[in-house]
């Protein structure tokens, strides 16, 4: 146990409005990432970070945010959400290229 | 473009039988590759990982073998259980770099 959290677990938005998901590690690891999971895709790599106030883009960026102020907290945010970015999402931290993920958060964009 | 690919996305094995999954890759950068589980509502769980300079890597049931010049890899669980049922992705990582790429995922039904 990595001791990840995700919240909210789920979350039902509206097209149109911002959402943003938490993703918060308790033993201060350096590297943290957001995944979605899509049928057909597997795992897809949307946001990471290398510490604080450093972050990259992933294969599948485009309308996600992400900042990380805090070793512990890594926020993904929707701008604008589509229905497109119905997913689940998971957070996760490697620790020598072995990751490990949190609970997930599903997210139903109507 | 899938640089981690699992062809097959499902998979049906009768309990105390071989299950084989597979999965190829396409960056020659790959060093380090890793088998994840995932459970409904779950998170995915490592499961068993291989470096480039070995050709097999066992764990209990879990074995995965390399095949570098094929880029290659597959898992084997011997014998197969009714918990071995779940996704199971494959996931790649390239040299002296700790971001992983992942396949597609197989699900994995264990007949009893």
């Amino acid at each position: 146990d990595a001791g990840i959290t995700q919240s909210p677990r789920h979350k039902v938005t509206e097209t149109g409005t911002p959402v943003t998901l938490r993703c918060h590690q308790t033993e201060n690891h350096r590297y943290m990432y957001w995944y979605r999971q899509d049928p057909g895709h597997g795992l897809r790599l949307i946001h990471y970070s290398y510490g604080v106030k450093d972050t990259d883009k992933g294969e599948v960026s485009d309308g996600y945010s992400v900042s990380r102020s805090k070793t512990e907290d890594f926020l993904l945010t929707l701008e604008s959400a589509t229905s497109s970015q119905t997913s689940v999402y998971f957070c996760a931290i490697t620790i020598d290229r072995q990751a490990f993920f949190g609970q997930g958060t599903r997210l139903t964009v109507v | 473009d899938q640089q981690v690919k699992q062809n097959s996305p499902s998979l049906s094995v009768q309990e105390g039988r071989i299950s084989i999954l597979n999965c190829d890759y396409t960056n020659s950068m790959f060093d380090y590759f890793l088998w994840y589980k995932k459970y409904p509502a779950e998170g995915p769980t490592f499961l068993i990982s291989i470096s480039s300079i070995k050709d097999k890597n066992e764990d209990g049931r879990f074995t995965v073998f390399l095949n570098k010049s094929a880029k290659h890899l597959s898992l084997h669980i011997v014998p197969s259980q009714p918990g071995d049922s779940a996704v199971y992705f494959c996931a790649a990582a390239p040299e002296r770099n700790e971001k992983l790429t992942f396949g597609t995922g197989t699900r994995l039904t264990i007949i009893p």
